[in-house]
């Protein structure tokens, strides 16, 4: 498809265990980004990826969180040993280089979390 | 820091009704704003924007106006209908990253 593929779109977990979501951008979307959507609230950013630059990690909440991109292709965020507020969903969204200073963003439906 | 606040929801309103969802910012400098709308089972798209005071963004009959005085991007639409049912987010650009207001639910009565 050509749009910002997420997967799985519904994720229910036990507390403690690790999840892993995945995020496939729009092909040549050099920028990337994750967010966390609380129920009720905005989107919390979590983390940006540019190319091959470094990642701004600054809105990891806890080391528990992790993320990694290869290039410009597909990104994987990791949740470790998941607590109850990590529910969530998760969302993903990219962008094409000059994207990123005009605003326009291109989401993914999300990954749904439930921790029990 | 930088932050939106928009209008709680959810709004109800009868089809063809007239529609205002507020939203005001704070930031420093003159950002840009934008409005982003999540249909049922869909992704965040941008819905329209303005990059500076007094613009006017417009899209599928909705507007917002980039007021600089009252720091305010309130989205407008003069007729809505079903199909308009949906959540409705007011963000600002800061560098490259977009800030979010928590989101306000509309829901358009047939």
């Amino acid at each position: 498809g050509a749009g910002v593929s997420q997967s799985p779109s519904n994720k229910v977990t036990e507390k403690g265990k690790d999840v892993e979501l995945r995020c496939d951008p729009i092909s040549g979307h050099t920028a990337l980004y994750w967010y966390r959507q609380r129920l009720g609230q905005g989107l919390e950013f979590l983390i940006y990826f540019q190319g091959n630059s470094a990642p701004d990690k600054s809105g990891l909440p806890s080391d528990r969180f992790s993320a990694e991109r290869t290039g410009e292709s597909v990104s994987t965020l990791t949740i470790q040993r998941t607590q109850q507020e990590d529910s969530a969903v998760y969302l993903c969204a990219s962008t094409p280089q000059g994207g990123r200073y005009t605003g326009e963003l291109f989401f993914g439906e999300g990954s749904r979390l439930t921790v029990l | 820091g930088d932050s939106v606040t928009q209008m709680e929801g959810p709004v109800t309103l009868s089809e063809e009704a007239f529609l205002t969802i507020n939203c005001t910012y704070t930031a420093t400098g003159y950002p840009s704003l934008f409005w982003y709308v999540q249909y049922p089972g869909e992704g965040l798209q941008l819905l329209l924007k303005a990059t500076k005071a007094d613009d006017k963004g417009s899209n599928k009959g909705f507007e917002a106006t980039y007021r600089k005085e009252t720091t305010s991007f309130h989205l407008e639409k003069g007729s809505v209908q079903v199909s308009d049912s949906a959540v409705y987010f007011c963000a600002l650009r800061s560098n490259y990253q977009l800030i979010w207001g928590a989101g306000t639910k509309l829901i358009i009565k047939p």
